[in-house]
């Protein structure tokens, strides 16, 4: 079974502050990609990473950055948290070849006050 | 208009009842195609995968159809358990771009 957890399911953070999100798969997925989900906007891509240290801009990177430094984990960094910041942020992984089936994790409720 | 469309619904049916979705996208390069439940306030997981041929799983039926570009999800039998959103999602050929439609919402009445 893919598993793919990620670091903390709610988070609390302030303005302005540094937040670093974490995802783990542990199925030897090339693919790893970062959502944000809002009501009625559905799920839209923040950053996906199809090799270690490879990093492409999806939909929305802008207030963002990514890492990847080992295959298995990608992090999302809020450089300086804002309040539409404020979503649930969901990881997933796939294997190749793309666009293969993606697997997620299960989402981090992140509030920004 | 939006790449994939789905009705977002509440579907309110009776337990035993057979429902079906739609869902049309429209980028003719689209090449994988999936549906994925998601509770409520929890992640989305694959459901199944839909294939040219159509596919069936225990309950669950996708059907794909290329000449009018949409994908369904017939639900038979339906349980209280199958009330969640339903996504679909399109991907393109080549890419690493999955798009996803923002869901069909599902309860299933006792």
């Amino acid at each position: 079974d893919v598993k793919v957890t990620q670091s903390s399911r709610y988070l609390v953070k302030r303005t302005g502050e540094k937040v670093f999100l974490e995802c783990v798969q542990d199925m030897d997925h090339e693919n790893m990609f970062w959502y944000r989900q809002d009501p009625g906007l559905g799920l839209r891509l923040i950053y996906f990473s199809y090799d270690v240290k490879m990093k492409e801009k999806g939909d929305i990177p802008e207030g963002y950055s990514v890492s990847r430094e080992k295959k298995e984990r990608f992090s999302l960094i809020l450089e300086s948290a804002s309040t539409n910041q404020t979503s649930m942020y969901l990881c997933a992984s796939s294997g190749d070849p793309a666009p293969y089936e993606q697997y997620f994790g299960p989402g981090t409720r992140l509030t920004v006050t | 208009r939006k790449e994939v469309e789905q009705d977002p619904g509440p579907f309110n049916v009776p337990e035993g009842a057979t429902v079906a979705f739609n869902c049309t996208y429209s980028n003719s390069a689209s090449q994988s195609f999936f549906w994925y439940r998601q509770d409520c306030r929890k992640e989305p997981k694959l459901l199944m995968s839909v294939y040219s041929s159509g596919n069936e799983d225990g309950r669950f039926t996708a059907q794909l159809n290329r000449a009018s570009q949409y994908i369904s999800l017939l639900i038979r039998d339906s349980k209280l358990s199958d009330s969640a959103t339903y996504l679909c999602v399109v991907a393109v050929s080549g890419t690493y771009k999955y798009i996803f439609g923002t869901g069909t919402r599902l309860k299933v009445l006792a």
